[in-house]
């Protein structure tokens, strides 16, 4: 079956870097998305890679390791307005977004 | 603003009412979606429609029937829903075809099933 697995929730602080990860299983592959869901809001795009590495994009950066089915979201420079849910999806060889459950990022002050 | 409105916003329904829920998009995308998203749950694809045809029903309960007139409009009617079917339910709308493209999704309905 397919499967995309990433943490329930992650605490940190304003200011500090946090990693998010996310590991997958699925039946072919043609890139990972990362979206940001803030609470009652539509889930809105952040970043794709379908390349190993890392692409950067301000203060959020994301990596992939298609060998490994790893990617991480890395955040720096933490703010308030962060606190959101981040959704880690994989297009399948059909062209399907596969989704993880999300990972629920809380920042403290 | 992402493009892509849902109404309304929030629903609460007995199981014997008929509902439906509505999605528009002004970005001129060729694919439209509809997902459930339950608390700490992936989200699941329901249904999606290219160019106004279905081409995806992941297995859906008949209670939901969506329908797609046109290419920015999207509904799903709703009737004899059980508790287990509250969730937000979300619409999102792509480029379409076999591509790898961003979705752009609505706000939601937030579904109550009494």
């Amino acid at each position: 079956g397919q499967n995309i697995d990433q943490p329930t929730e992650m605490t940190a602080t304003e200011g500090a870097i946090v990693q998010i990860n996310c590991t997958y299983q699925t039946s072919g592959f043609n890139g990972l998305f990362w979206y940001q869901q803030h609470a009652g809001e539509a889930p809105t795009f952040l970043s794709y890679n379908v390349l190993d590495g890392l692409e950067e994009k301000g203060r959020f950066s994301s990596f992939l390791s298609r060998s490994k089915g790893y990617s991480y979201l890395l955040l720096k420079e933490l703010q308030m307005k962060d606190s959101a849910s981040y959704l880690c999806a994989v297009m399948d060889s059909n062209y399907q977004l596969i989704w993880g459950a999300g990972t629920k990022l809380i920042i403290k002050p | 603003e992402t493009g892509v409105t849902q109404t309304p916003r929030h629903l609460v329904m007995g199981m014997t009412n008929k509902k439906s829920l509505k999605c528009e998009q002004h970005l001129g995308h060729n694919a439209m979606y509809w997902y459930k998203q339950s608390a700490k749950k992936p989200l699941e694809l329901m249904f999606v429609y290219s160019l106004e045809e279905r081409v995806e029903n992941n297995s859906v309960p008949s209670r939901f029937s969506p329908e797609c007139p046109n290419s920015s409009h999207l509904f799903l009617h709703l009737h004899t829903l059980q508790p287990e079917d509250s969730a937000l339910y979300l619409c999102a709308s792509s480029q379409g075809g076999t591509e790898v493209d961003e979705q752009f999704f609505g706000p939601g309905t937030r579904l109550t099933v009494l």
